[in-house]
């Protein structure tokens, strides 16, 4: 039933820890990304991939490593994590098949909240 | 690079007080404005695409309309229930290097609504 299924919901941590936060969507989309929402609620795009193809690729620590085994399935490994990484990391897919001319909005999880100790 | 500035940060209303919420944004190439719905603990919800200057969209108490710099989200006779967050964010189709273009979101507005 659900759209885009993220896992695990939280994650509490150690810093210095790895990580990884897996997310699905069964809407049939093409392309999937990841933000990152920090405490004052800014959304921040991170990568996104379009068939497995990574295409867009912000600012972002080398710590922070996505995977995309499928269309289906976007994952974010994240390894030695920081203080500063924890925030709320949504996951979301849109449909983009004419190469970004369409204009499909993008669908969320409910996003996984990450606390670093 | 692209700006997205909501305001206010806040608004409290009473049930049936007619409001607006405003979206400003700066943006070298504008290839639709969305509007979402954020309720605590979970994820962004798809309200409304608009893609040129004069259009507008509804939704029950809601309605979207944008202009060259801006946009409203206009909310008449709120009720409690559409208390949330609700952001705003513009599709660049020339930014992040590829003709995906992305989002950039403002930092939201937070509506609260009294019975």
């Amino acid at each position: 039933d659900t759209a885009v299924s993220q896992t695990p919901k939280y994650l509490v941590t150690q810093m210095g820890n790895d990580k990884s936060i897996k997310c699905e969507q069964n809407l049939g989309h093409d392309t999937m990304y990841w933000y990152k929402q920090d405490s004052k609620k800014f959304l921040k795009i991170m990568f996104s991939y379009n068939n497995k193809e990574l295409i867009i690729n912000e600012t972002v620590p080398n710590r922070f490593s996505p995977k995309s085994p499928d269309k289906a399935h976007l994952n974010l490994h994240i390894n030695s994590l920081e203080l500063g990484d924890s925030a709320v990391y949504f996951c979301a897919s849109s449909q983009d098949t004419t190469g970004g001319r369409s204009n499909q909005p993008q669908h969320f999880g409910d996003g996984t909240r990450l606390s670093i100790l | 690079e692209d700006q997205v500035t909501q305001s206010p940060e806040a608004l409290r209303l009473q049930e049936g007080e007619s409001s607006s919420l405003n979206c400003s944004y700066t943006v070298s190439g504008l290839r639709g404005l969305f509007w979402y719905r954020q309720d605590p603990g979970k994820g962004p919800e798809f309200l409304f695409t608009l893609y040129s200057a004069g259009e507008e969209k509804e939704k029950e108490r809601l309605k979207a309309t944008l202009t060259k710099k801006e946009s409203f989200l206009h909310i008449t006779a709120p009720k409690p229930e559409d208390s949330a967050t609700y952001l705003c964010a513009v599709r660049n189709p020339n930014a992040g290097g590829t003709s995906y273009g992305k989002l950039t979101f403002g930092q939201g507005t937070i509506l609260t609504v009294h019975p």
